[in-house]
């Protein structure tokens, strides 16, 4: 099975910072990987698909980048309603399989 | 608009079968697969399997031998059975549609229910 390890596990930033979280593949995955937003008490919202494309409606502060085993997550003005755990998804190989997940604070 | 919303037991006893359904609205179930994913109490992500409204399935290797997912597209619904369940089981399990997105040729899981919290105890 294709295992994904996020870093950092946490981070903590200000308003305006711009904050990156990678996403490594245990083996090649193309660029089947999304990244998902998780705030406390709710479910996961898709941000990006397809490693880099932004889903509708998610703001452009928001974007994607990789392919094959190595990917990144870059906000690139960190908003306080920006505070959530993110995790990534490879859907490579028909077993989908999610990161551990990074958890921002907005300071 | 789609919804997606869990329904089923929210507490479950050790060894016997957990049950729960998802009921879709706003939009059909065919052409699209739909999947389980669960959360234990402040842990991560984990993907249960998937069913196509063909009825076809794919689980994950970990939990196969206990999960049958099915698909009732004259409710539009879909369901989760989990046999055999202990307290590892206890999380909370989200009803989730993947999309195929052609443009880019990769899926992601675009609309998802609230989750049902459900709990393994006697």
């Amino acid at each position: 099975a294709i295992q994904m390890t996020q870093s950092p596990s946490s981070l903590s930033a200000s308003v305006g910072d711009r904050v990156t979280i990678t996403c490594r593949a245990s083996q090649a995955i193309r660029d089947d990987l999304g990244w998902y937003q998780q705030k406390p008490g709710k479910a996961p919202k898709l941000l990006i698909y397809g490693a880099s494309s932004l889903q509708s409606g998610v703001p452009l502060r928001f974007s994607g980048s990789g392919s094959g085993t190595d990917f990144t997550l870059t906000i690139s003005s960190l908003q306080p309603e920006d505070s959530a755990t993110y995790y990534c998804l490879q859907d490579y190989d028909s077993s989908p399989a999610f990161g551990q997940g990074t958890k921002v604070e907005v300071k | 608009q789609v919804q997606l919303q869990e329904s089923g037991p929210g507490l479950v006893k050790p060894s016997e079968t957990l049950s729960l359904t998802c009921t879709v609205s706003g939009g059909s179930i065919r052409s699209y697969y739909w999947s389980w994913i669960r959360q234990p109490p402040g842990k991560g992500l984990e993907w249960i399997g998937y069913v196509y409204h063909s009825g076809d399935t794919v689980y994950n290797p970990s939990l196969k031998s206990r999960v049958t997912i099915s698909v009732d597209t004259s409710k539009n619904q879909f369901s989760l059975k989990l046999t055999s369940v202990t307290a590892a089981d206890t999380a909370v399990y989200y009803c989730a549609r993947r999309t195929f997105y052609y443009g880019s040729g990769s899926y992601g899981f675009d609309y998802w229910g609230q989750g049902t919290l459900v709990t393994v105890s006697s």
